[in-house]
């Protein structure tokens, strides 16, 4: 398996712009989680999904955030209007249920001017 | 929900030196606990876990222990070498739950 994929891996937009940060998770896992990582607040979680339903999403900052699942094999996570402040590392992680490890994409770097 | 603490921030020892980094946890209901090796530019990776029913666990170079009484639990690196230069990540999880609380990540420098 070619592990989690994400794409973009880089992208630069300018405030205002509508952000669209795309996942592949590996083949067979249950649960997809996306993560934000930045200096100051290290690894937030911001929703994970199992069976493709959203079960927690108390970590999404705002209503600017949204993140869908539509099938087992591809999920999105975003971002409209985007901010500076929403300039980070997005990581999309998927894992086999509760007793298995998570495997984390190379994350997409996001730069909003 | 969950919170993890960890410490120190900031780590730098010297090539053939051990390496400690310490994490509390907060739910006397989390059972899995895995420490994620960071390089830099990279994703994170799992490098070692130890579930509840363990106290420790180890795996060559590094080591895992477990106190559930006082919820804390230790990495521990013997013999570092520079290619461990990396942030290290603590985590938990909850009793049936699959999400993962991430420690706020300890930044190891190894001089040569």
């Amino acid at each position: 398996d070619a592990g989690v994929i994400q794409s973009p891996r880089h992208e630069v937009t300018e405030m205002g712009q509508e952000v669209t940060l795309r996942c592949k998770p590996i083949s067979g896992h249950n649960s997809l989680f996306w993560y934000r990582q930045t200096m100051m607040r290290g690894l937030e979680l911001l929703i994970y999904f199992n069976n493709n339903v959203p079960i927690d999403d108390s970590g999404m900052p705002e209503d600017r955030f949204s993140a869908k699942m539509p099938n087992a094999s591809f999920s999105t996570l975003k971002i409209q209007p985007s901010e500076p402040r929403d300039s980070a590392v997005y990581f999309c992680a998927s894992g086999a249920g509760v007793s298995g490890e998570l495997f984390f994409g190379e994350g997409s770097r996001l730069t909003v001017l | 929900g969950e919170n993890v603490e960890q410490h120190p921030s900031t780590l730098s020892v010297q090539e053939g030196d051990s390496a400690v980094i310490k994490c509390t946890y907060s739910d006397s209901a989390s059972n899995y606990f895995p420490w994620y090796k960071q390089e830099l530019g990279k994703r994170p990776q799992l490098i070692i876990d130890i579930r509840s029913n363990v106290g420790e666990k180890k795996d060559q170079r590094i080591a895992v222990t477990l106190n559930k009484t006082a919820k804390h639990f230790s990495l521990h690196i013997t013999e570092t070498q520079p290619e461990d230069s990396a942030v290290y990540f603590c985590a938990a999880r909850g009793a049936g739950a699959n999400n993962l609380f991430f420690g706020t990540g300890t930044r190891l420098t190894v001089i040569p």
